[in-house]
């Protein structure tokens, strides 16, 4: 268990619809980042943020939209969903927003678009 | 742009059997990296990072790494594995200059344990 926790476990929705994940990271990490895993992209780092702020950006896709509330759990917003956009989001979260610290990996959701 | 290379896309070792596991990486300076390992239906755990100093870098359950700048390689190696050692394993390279801090990952390695 990485202290990482992520719901739901699983989501099914069909397209044109707008979900939420959400990602309470270990005790004590400021920074959180989320990654997409799918079939043909692989594992894709999409944004990251620190204490609040939004730190860096990677592959996200404008329908796409994060944000980090004071007690620096996280959400991920995804609208607009397509059918490409069924995949395993990860959340991860580490003690600084430097890169070499350890990320420590959440187990996860499961977003079906059907 | 940094970019991660894992050629094996599956690779089958017989228990007992060394193992290595190719990483080639491409990144300007010295590349933060790392050695991920992910079991069926589970997170990604941290097996081995480099950042500086000693090129080889020792992991968690009996892993180890070898960081070669002048062929941009980080190679996963374990001297004789287990069944339990089954899963996919990801190689992923950080940025050292200050930029963007998600990592980028390889495609990964399938690891298949035959009895």
């Amino acid at each position: 268990d990485s202290g990482v926790t992520q719901t739901p476990k699983h989501l099914i929705t069909a397209t044109g619809q707008r979900v939420t994940l959400r990602c309470s990271p270990r005790s004590g990490d400021l920074s959180v980042y989320w990654y997409q895993q799918s079939l043909d992209q692989g594992l894709q780092f999409l944004i990251q943020y620190y204490n609040g702020e939004e730190r860096a950006k990677g592959n996200i896709l404008e329908r796409f939209s994060a944000q980090q509330f004071p007690d620096l759990h996280s959400e991920l917003n995804l609208s607009s969903l397509e059918l490409g956009d069924s995949a395993l989001y990860f959340c991860a979260s580490s003690a600084s927003g430097i890169s070499y610290n350890e990320q420590f990996f959440g187990p996860g959701t499961r977003l079906t678009v059907l | 742009a940094q970019s991660v290379t894992q050629p094996d896309i599956h690779i089958t070792v017989s228990e007992g059997a060394s193992l290595e596991l190719r990483c080639n990486y491409s990144y300007g300076a010295t590349p933060y990296l790392f050695w991920y390992v992910q079991s069926p239906g589970q997170g990604l755990q941290l097996l081995l990072k480099y950042f500086s100093g000693d090129t080889l870098v020792q992991g968690i359950k009996g892993f180890e790494a070898e960081f070669k700048r002048s062929q941009s390689s980080f190679n996963l190696r374990k001297p004789s594995v287990h069944w339990s050692d089954a899963a996919e394993y990801f190689c992923a390279v950080g940025d050292s200059g200050g930029g963007a801090d998600g990592l980028t990952f390889g495609k990964g390695t399938h690891l298949i344990i035959q009895p």
